[in-house]
């Protein structure tokens, strides 16, 4: 399973753009890229995920790089209510292997 | 959506007693579910796989004699923490594979006293 790297902590204004970084450099073919946040004390919440082409939901946009190295979620109007940790995982089945994810704080 | 229910949300218990964990799917069949445990400022772990009508699979460093999985149907699997010890108290989750994907239970909070 790829290992990643995400910034320790972020932090982002109210109603801005929340862009978090991963890298995966040695994501394999067959691994999608998924994004779970994790509220405290709360079980993970699935966000989004992607193989090659860019996703967007209702919650989120993904961003993956051609070369699938890298990837950033983009949160477009961040609320308070987006303070999380938040995890890039990449996964091809079912079991998934949580790294340290990003803390993001939502300053008002 | 789906939901993955865990039950309880917190349990205490006295050291050396057993402590039993409740993950239902409960609006669609999970032939697999996974556990998790999460140490207070660290990431989630994976423990085990949890495979309906068949053994689980461990986790590297994982003792099955100490955690054991039941996965007797497609919508309940549950975890027993035996003898449980202090080290043992910390935040247990599962999840399951759902329409639409993965999803979380809301977690149990096991303090050993």
């Amino acid at each position: 399973d790829a290992k990643t790297t995400q910034p320790t902590s972020m932090d982002c204004a109210e109603g801005r753009a929340a862009n978090l970084p991963c890298n995966h450099s040695t994501i394999s073919g067959n691994e999608y890229v998924y994004w779970y946040r994790q509220i405290h004390s709360q079980g993970p919440q699935y966000i989004i995920h992607g193989l090659k082409n860019n996703e967007t939901n209702e919650m989120a946009s993904l961003i993956i790089t051609e070369d699938r190295k890298s990837s950033t979620l983009i949160l477009p109007h961040a609320t308070l209510r987006d303070t999380a940790v938040y995890y890039c995982i990449p996964a091809r089945g079912n079991q998934f292997y949580f790294g340290t994810g990003t803390s993001l704080t939502v300053i008002p | 959506g789906a939901v993955v229910s865990q039950h309880p949300s917190w349990v205490i218990c006295k050291s050396g007693t057993s402590v039993k964990i409740e993950c239902r799917s409960l609006d669609f069949q999970a032939t697999t579910m996974f556990w998790y445990r999460q140490f207070p400022k660290q990431s989630l772990m994976l423990m085990a796989t949890s495979n309906e009508g068949s053994k689980a699979t461990y986790e590297q460093g994982v003792e099955k004699d100490k955690f054991l999985i039941n996965h007797a149907s497609l919508t309940l699997s549950t975890l027993t923490v035996t003898s449980a010890h202090p080290e043992d108290s910390s935040f247990y989750i599962c999840s399951a594979r759902a329409p639409g994907g993965y999803t979380f239970g809301s977690g149990t909070r096991l303090t050993v006293v």
